[in-house]
């Protein structure tokens, strides 16, 4: 069975500061790696996807993640946050026709 | 597109009532899913179905059950609600084929059992 886990529940940082949400899985087989984001009150929406070839994925609103398949790694990185990136991160894996979700990381961008 | 659907949004529930969460989508898409998601717990699989008349168990699906009988839909039935069931459901759907893998989620159902 495929599992993922995230660090650092709460997130706190200014504005203009660098994120970086780590994301480990754990599964033998292809690997499908999502990014997705919850705006306080809105459902999930897809930040970025890792399918295959480039393990440097770009994404929408600036964010990006780096796929390392030796450290079973898929980070999310954004160089500089604004307010409106104040949310919930999740990072999900695609395995056995199921989607496993990570606890998420709770985000909070102080202007 | 509408794309997935969802309804109710929000919905009270005493305990021992019974209710379906609807959940249609127009994409075609053969992959449905049922996920809760409660805080600090991220999302937790219920139940998942890989085309009509095809459902299988997630993590969670004591306490609920699913149907399939066509491609666009998939309720979610609670037949004797608990408190611990309180929490907010998505409904999602993907194909392979034609979404390259990529999910798509419903807007959530708000869920209070009381």
């Amino acid at each position: 069975a495929q599992s993922v886990s995230q660090h650092n529940h709460h997130v706190i940082l200014s504005e203009a500061a660098s994120l970086e949400l780590g994301c480990n899985y754990s599964y033998g087989g292809t690997v499908n790696l999502f990014w997705y984001v919850q705006y306080p009150g809105q459902h999930l929406q897809l930040l970025l996807k890792y399918f295959s070839g480039d393990p440097l994925v770009k994404g929408i609103k600036g964010f990006e993640a780096e796929f390392i398949k030796s450290k079973f790694s898929f980070n999310l990185r954004k160089p500089s946050v604004q307010w409106s990136d104040t949310a919930e991160y999740f990072c999900a894996l695609l395995g056995n026709n199921r989607l496993a979700f990570g606890k998420g990381n709770q985000v909070v961008v102080i202007p | 597109n509408a794309g997935v659907t969802q309804t109710p949004k929000f919905r009270i529930l005493k305990i021992g009532q019974s209710m379906t969460l609807q959940c249609t989508q127009d994409m075609n898409h053969n992959y449905m899913y049922w996920y809760r998601q409660d805080p600090g717990m991220g999302l937790k699989l219920i139940y998942y179905s890989v085309g009509a008349g095809i459902t299988d168990k997630g993590e969670v699906p004591n306490g609920y059950n699913v149907s399939r009988s066509t491609t666009e839909d998939f309720p979610l039935r609670l037949e004797l609600a608990a408190p611990s069931q309180t929490s907010v459901y998505f409904c999602a759907s993907s194909d392979p084929g034609s979404s390259g893998n990529t999910i798509y989620f419903g807007e959530g159902s708000w869920l209070t059992v009381v």
